[in-house]
């Protein structure tokens, strides 16, 4: 069993919708989690960075993590054509790079 | 400001070829990485230094070696492709290994025939 568990889709909806992309984990001490949007033929950037469980947002991102669950979530509000990528999600369980583990991402476009 | 620049974008070798995917990056960044990403298989770790003249293996070393002498590069060497090792690689960067917020660059996509 990996250990985190990403849904690869692809994932298609219309213009404006709420997208929501969700990856679950199965190890209890991972603290940090991230969001990284990658377009195509390009390297992955950080997009959401979060601490802990609860909620952050930043324009029309909102990262969510259910720590009880080991649930985390990215919402995309007003979605953008702009938006069509592939999300990964990563997380560790101290802020260490060395050992951050990524889900397989998310493919997501946005229709016009 | 050029960020992580990886060469070559592309390359295909044959089979027990030896090759150098360059990186270097211009952030002044401690930190430095490989990865290798494989369809449903996400990003998965080769090798990492945390400074120069500093590197440690990750999660997939075989069949790789780095060094790091200056603070700038971080080349990666396939000693002798294979077959298994068709991928696309990014070398990622951090200011320091104790945050998680990786810089990539655009990707060297290797086929070994």
């Amino acid at each position: 069993q990996k250990e985190v568990e990403q849904d690869p889709g692809p994932l298609s909806v219309p213009e404006g919708a709420i997208v929501s992309l969700n990856c679950t984990y199965s190890n209890s001490a991972f603290q940090y989690f991230m969001w990284y949007r990658q377009y195509s033929r390009k390297g992955p950037e950080l997009l959401m960075y979060t601490y802990s469980s609860g909620n952050k947002e930043d324009g029309r991102f909102t990262a969510q993590v259910d720590k009880s669950s080991k649930y985390i979530s990215l919402f995309i509000r007003d979605s953008q054509p702009s938006d069509s990528a592939t999300y990964l999600c990563a997380m560790i369980r101290y802020s260490s790079a060395s050992k951050i583990i990524f889900g397989s991402g998310t493919r997501l476009s946005i229709r016009p | 400001n050029a960020g992580v620049t990886q060469t070559p974008k592309f390359q295909v070798l044959k089979t027990g070829q030896s090759m150098t995917l360059q990186c270097a990056q211009d952030m002044n960044h401690e930190y430095m990485s490989w990865y290798r990403q494989d369809p449903g298989m996400g990003l998965r770790l080769i090798h990492y230094s945390v400074g120069a003249g500093i590197t440690d293996q990750g999660e997939v070393p075989n069949g790789y070696n780095v060094s790091r002498s200056t603070t700038e590069d971080f080349p990666l060497r396939l000693l002798s492709a294979a077959p298994s090792q068709t991928s696309v690689y990014f070398c990622a960067s951090s200011l320091a290994e104790s945050t998680g917020e990786l810089f990539f660059g655009e990707g060297s996509r290797l086929t070994v025939l």
